[in-house]
């Protein structure tokens, strides 16, 4: 089955700074790469997505990159605020017969110190 | 904005009592999915559902856990007997159609079993 690596588990910036998470996946199959935002106490928030025939995708602040070749994908948060302060994960999808099953990383605890 | 609806938010229980968890997904979504995240982990599937029918609880224990959606809609997970090693928060999600691959995330429910 698919396998999902994230890194680094803890990330620590200072407000205005950029901040990077990378994920890798072991599958060439998967097509789908969602990054979540999960608050204390609360369910993951879907934050940004990427499918496979897109290489880069942005939305204001945040922004996604997917290698395929080398089943990588990032993301991105510019002029980090103390409210990204959370968790985050990403994940793949492993399409098949299953197409909506979520192979999750195992998440970054980002801080963004005012 | 549509939300996904879970009940309980928390739960304790001793060992050996029986539990169930609630979820009710965004109208109209017809794929529902059982997560159980342990802390400090991603979440990890449980269970799939398109509209009543299971399409993958490959990961589901099947000798203590049960997972019912009986006309398609809410959807009831059950864990009799409930062990130590079952405290964790266990989410629920709803895909649409529309945008195959997002799902979105209900606030959980924390369940503890002392």
């Amino acid at each position: 089955g698919e396998n999902v690596e994230q890194h680094p588990s803890t990330l620590s910036v200072q407000e205005g700074d950029s901040a990077v998470i990378k994920c890798t996946y072991s599958d060439s199959a998967s097509n789908y790469f969602p990054w979540y935002k999960q608050e204390l106490g609360k369910g993951p928030q879907l934050i940004i997505d990427i499918r496979s025939n897109v290489g880069e995708k942005k939305d204001q602040r945040i922004a996604v990159t997917l290698n395929k070749t080398a089943k990588h994908f990032s993301l991105h948060i510019t002029e980090t605020q103390p409210e990204d302060s959370a968790v985050y994960f990403c994940a793949a999808s492993s399409g098949g017969t299953s197409y909506g099953k979520l192979t999750f990383g195992q998440g970054t605890i980002l801080t963004v110190h005012p | 904005e549509a939300e996904v609806a879970q009940s309980p938010r928390y739960k304790i229980t001793e060992k050996s009592q029986a539990v169930a968890f609630w979820c009710d997904p965004i109208s109209g979504h017809a794929t529902l999915y059982w997560y159980r995240q342990i802390l400090g982990q991603g979440p990890e599937l449980l269970v799939q559902f398109q509209d009543e029918s299971v399409v993958d609880d490959s990961q589901l224990p099947k000798d203590r856990f049960s997972a019912e959606r009986l006309k398609g809609v809410d959807s009831t997970l059950k864990i009799q007997p409930a062990e130590l090693g079952d405290s964790a928060m266990y989410l629920c999600a709803s895909e649409g159609i529309e945008l195959r691959g997002e799902q979105f995330f209900g606030p959980g429910t924390r369940l503890t079993v002392l």
